[in-house]
């Protein structure tokens, strides 16, 4: 059973770059099975769609923060990370590392538990 | 970006209560929508997929229906369990993928 896990610095500065990691147990993140995204929810608030990758490295953003947005997969350590840059209060949220099969892409069926990010001087 | 809106924004009702949500899609998405169910401090679960398909081991109590741009989500018998916030979720035109604002579910 696959598994997500995020990680990553709970307070960022603004300005700054938020760095986080997701790990993935219970399987191997290059078995092409696979979509990762990341998706961030701001405290009371809905449910915004980052950006995900495929083990080969291909990347969707969301077009609203794809200027400020990474997202990379390290296959040798079974994880995908996030950076997002020049942070500032309105990236305050509880940040989710998700999974969604290859043929039914759209569909998070797989979600970590959540991280908040909290950007404050 | 296709805008989703959902409403009520929250109910109260009572257990075994018939509980119907409605989003609608700012343009036509076809059937390309899925429902989540968030309770408090987890994150979100996959209910419903392709607007009327119900994911595996998900209680059938839960439907989902509708085309377009207007679709519907019932809990046929509300239960406790079933407190929550609820997400429609759209993935016609990409990026990105929008989800709606969430309708809040409580106990009456």
């Amino acid at each position: 059973q696959v598994q997500l896990q995020e990680s990553g610095p709970g307070l960022v500065k603004p300005s700054q770059t938020l760095s986080l990691t997701c790990t993935v147990s219970g399987g191997s993140i290059s078995s092409g099975s696979y979509y990762w995204s990341w998706i961030r929810q701001p405290a009371g608030k809905g449910l915004e769609w980052i950006g995900r990758i495929y083990t080969s490295g291909s990347t969707n953003y969301n077009p609203s923060l794809k200027s400020r947005v990474t997202i990379s997969v390290d296959t040798s350590k079974n994880q995908f990370s996030l950076k997002l840059s020049s942070v500032t209060a309105a990236d305050t949220a509880v940040y989710y590392c998700a999974g969604s099969t290859v043929v039914r892409s759209w569909y998070f069926d797989l979600w970590g538990r959540g991280t908040l990010v909290t950007v404050s001087s | 970006d296709i805008q989703m809106t959902q409403s009520p924004s929250s109910l109260s009702a009572s257990v075994g209560d018939r509980v119907t949500i409605t989003c609608q899609a700012s343009q036509d998405i076809s059937n390309y929508l899925n429902w989540y169910q968030q309770k408090p401090g987890k994150a979100p679960k996959l209910l419903i997929y392709d607007a009327s398909n119900l994911e595996t081991g998900v209680p059938s109590r839960f439907s989902g229906s509708g085309s377009g741009t207007d679709f519907t989500f019932t809990i046929s018998s509300l239960q406790p369990e079933d407190i929550a916030t609820y997400y429609c979720q759209q993935y016609d035109n990409l990026p990105p993928i929008t989800f709606g604002p969430g309708t809040k579910v409580d106990i009456k």
